[in-house]
């Protein structure tokens, strides 16, 4: 089984801070993405990668930046953490470009932003 | 522009009977949907998905239908279970930049009551 470990579940910090969240997935799949899960709003694409050091940016990428290293690893950077930055943050990953594959997701972070 | 829509925030269903879930879409170039199934607390979990060139998908209990002139597609779950009772994201598939995305509709609750 595919298995995407997002290393918080719950991150409180404060308005200005950097924050990472940091997403590790161990099947060696190229395409890796972050998302935020709004109440009415479901689940909207910030940033994804499809290999490692390249990325691009998704629906909703200000404040925010990632980092691709290396392939199991893709990180969410907020750059000044905001209050509108307050939500639930979900990692996936997916073997390849085929629009078949699904995505597999981690448990998410909740993030609150003080 | 919500290119995917549920709307219907929640459904109640007894156990044993049927569920139907809902989804609409605008944009004719999707090539796959998928719906995913989501507990508290933990990230969404690939359900089933379906061909933009199919019209019906089938796995056990479950079953999507796909109506392209309506743009329309739901998901059938005979019979309803307890454990069923979940928040459910239709979302679609398409080829854009390096790699597929998705974008997901807002999520149907799904109460299964015994």
């Amino acid at each position: 089984d595919v298995k995407v470990t997002q290393s918080s579940r719950y991150l409180v910090k404060r308005t200005g801070e950097k924050v990472f969240l940091e997403c590790v997935q161990d099947m060696d799949h190229e395409n890796m993405f972050w998302y935020r899960q709004d109440p009415g709003l479901g689940l909207r694409l910030i940033y994804f990668s499809y290999d490692v050091k390249m990325k691009e940016k998704g629906d909703i990428p200000e404040g925010y930046s990632v980092s691709r290293e290396k392939k199991e690893r893709f990180s969410l950077i907020l750059e000044s953490a905001s209050t509108n930055q307050t939500s639930m943050y979900l990692c996936a990953s997916s073997f390849s470009t085929s629009s078949n594959q699904p995505q597999h997701f981690g448990d998410g972070t909740r993030l609150s932003i003080l | 522009d919500q290119q995917v829509k549920q709307n219907s925030p929640s459904l109640s269903v007894q156990e044993g009977r049927i569920s139907i879930l809902n989804c609409d879409y605008t944009n004719s170039m999707f090539d796959y949907f998928l719906w995913y199934k989501k507990y508290p607390a933990e990230g969404p979990t690939f359900l089933i998905s379906i061909s933009s060139i199919k019209d019906k998908n089938e796995d056990g209990r479950f079953t999507v239908f796909l109506n392209k002139s309506a743009k329309h597609l739901s998901l059938h779950i005979v019979p309803s279970q307890p454990g069923d009772s979940a928040v459910y994201f239709c979302a679609a598939s398409y080829y854009g930049g390096a790699t597929n995305k998705l974008i997901f509709g807002t999520g149907t609750l799904l109460a299964v009551q015994p």
